[in-house]
């Protein structure tokens, strides 16, 4: 079947350099973001989440940054490995608290280099 | 191990044919969501569920219904499944409100 990483957008970089994966949300009253890793083949796993009262969020070689103002999230990817290869979505929580709904960005292929 | 189950994972069918894919989560979260995931749309939600007999529309809901009569099982029904039907599903769940869903491995359906 057609893969789903056709007709996205794509960053290329070399093992070891920092990446950094951007999106823009939709919706102003989005109180909960969350960044999945999608590998072929397989369904979305959770990376790193990050609520609305923060600004920043640190993983393990992930950073999440979350811009309300210009309703913007990116998330840099430390000392980037050839296992990190993936579609990367952000996703948002468009209804605010009070429900588990969650609005998916389009993806961003990453391919990293040896 | 926690997860979500998903199946079958590859299911190829005719136009018509009423079919059911199973989704089953051990982790007794609250809520299950379906999700289809196509090339260039990248994934919609199509039927979500808040508890046990609580369902609600998603953003692309015509032609799916859902059931939730167990707290662990999130059935996705095509009653009469056409082409555009053609696609990736995702099963998902979440504790509650104000976390991320883990998903299932997905089940690829072609409708022909």
């Amino acid at each position: 079947g057609e893969s789903v990483g056709l007709h996205l957008p794509t960053l290329s970089v070399q093992e070891g350099d920092n990446s950094i994966i951007n999106c823009a949300y939709s919706n102003s009253a989005s109180d909960y973001f969350i960044w999945y890793k999608q590998e072929s083949g397989k369904g979305p796993q959770f990376i790193i989440d990050i609520r609305s009262n923060m600004d920043k969020r640190q993983g393990q070689r992930v950073t999440v940054l979350l811009n309300k103002t210009v309703k913007h999230l990116s998330l840099q990817i430390a000392a980037t490995q050839p296992g990190d290869s993936a579609v990367y979505f952000c996703a948002e929580n468009p209804r605010g608290a009070g429900y588990s709904t969650l609005t998916f960005g389009k993806g961003t292929m990453l391919l990293v280099s040896p | 191990e926690a997860q979500v189950t998903q199946n079958p994972r590859y299911l190829i069918t005719v136009t018509g044919k009423k079919l059911t894919v199973t989704c089953s989560q051990n982790m007794n979260h609250e809520y299950m969501s379906w999700y289809r995931q196509d090339p260039g749309l990248g994934l919609r939600q199509i039927y979500y569920s808040m508890n046990v007999e609580v369902t609600d529309k998603g953003d692309v809901p015509e032609g799916y219904k859902v059931s939730r009569k167990e707290k662990r099982n999130f059935p996705l029904i095509l009653e009469s499944p056409s082409p555009n039907q053609t696609s990736l599903y995702f099963c998902a769940s979440s504790p509650r409100t104000g976390y991320g869903y883990t998903f299932g491995s997905g089940t690829r359906l072609t409708v022909v």
